[in-house]
């Protein structure tokens, strides 16, 4: 079974300074990827950023970068000179590699990002 | 394109009641899912589908039915509705390999009183 933990419930952050949301996972597929998903208040999933299991490079989107940290099952979101419209609940989630013919992300709880001015 | 879209985008039903919610992608894409979002809870899976006429089920699957006889139409049928299902249900669906992401419906906000 795949776990998803994200340890911060809600985050306060001055606005321009740099944010690193944790997430750590626990898998025993061999091959997955690693997803983060923004969701503001008005509801909807924003993708944000892909780190898979065998990518040898951190992933990066714009202001956003992922820590990927294979051996201690880290995948942590940066996020760079914070905007105001950073405010929003933040997923980890992730995909395994489908063995089986499962499909499907498993979701951490969440963190609440609160970016002041 | 539309991408995922969803119907209604709120219901209220009373236990009991039966109701299907609406699901369509017009992306050609193989792989649909049904997640639930409560109150610090994150999404979970409830059912999924790799391809028309497969399906299987997911963490949550008691109390929810799904079909696919289309690529486009992915519908989640409550088949009698308890107020532990009051929730915001969002549909997925994606492409090709594991490492494609998920483009998400607007969501259904469900009560059931």
């Amino acid at each position: 079974a795949q776990k998803i933990t994200q340890t911060q419930p809600g985050m306060f952050v001055q606005e321009k300074e740099a944010v690193t949301l944790d997430c750590t996972y626990d898998t025993s597929d061999p091959s997955y990827g690693l997803f983060w998903y923004k969701q503001p208040s008005s509801g909807e999933m924003i993708f944000l950023i892909y780190q898979g299991s065998y990518d040898q490079q951190n992933a990066t989107e714009g202001r956003y970068s992922l820590n990927f940290q294979k051996a201690r099952k880290s995948a942590n979101l940066v996020i760079s000179a914070s905007q105001l419209g950073d405010s929003a609940m933040y997923f980890c989630a992730m995909r395994g590699s489908g063995g089986g013919g499962a499909d499907g992300l498993t979701f951490g709880k969440g963190t609440h990002l609160i970016i002041q001015p | 394109n539309a991408g995922v879209t969803q119907t209604p985008k709120f219901q209220v039903l009373k236990t009991g009641q039966s109701m299907t919610l609406q699901c369509a992608q017009d992306m050609n894409h193989e792989y649909m899912s049904w997640y639930r979002q409560d109150p610090g809870m994150g999404l979970r899976l409830i059912h999924y589908s790799v391809g028309a006429g497969i399906t299987d089920q997911g963490e949550v699957p008691n109390g929810y039915n799904v079909s696919r006889s289309t690529t486009e139409d992915f519908p989640l049928r409550l088949l009698s509705a308890a107020p532990s299902q009051t929730s915001v249900y969002f549909c997925a669906s994606r492409g090709g390999g594991p490492d494609y992401e998920q483009y998400f419906g607007p969501g259904t906000r469900l009560t059931v009183t």
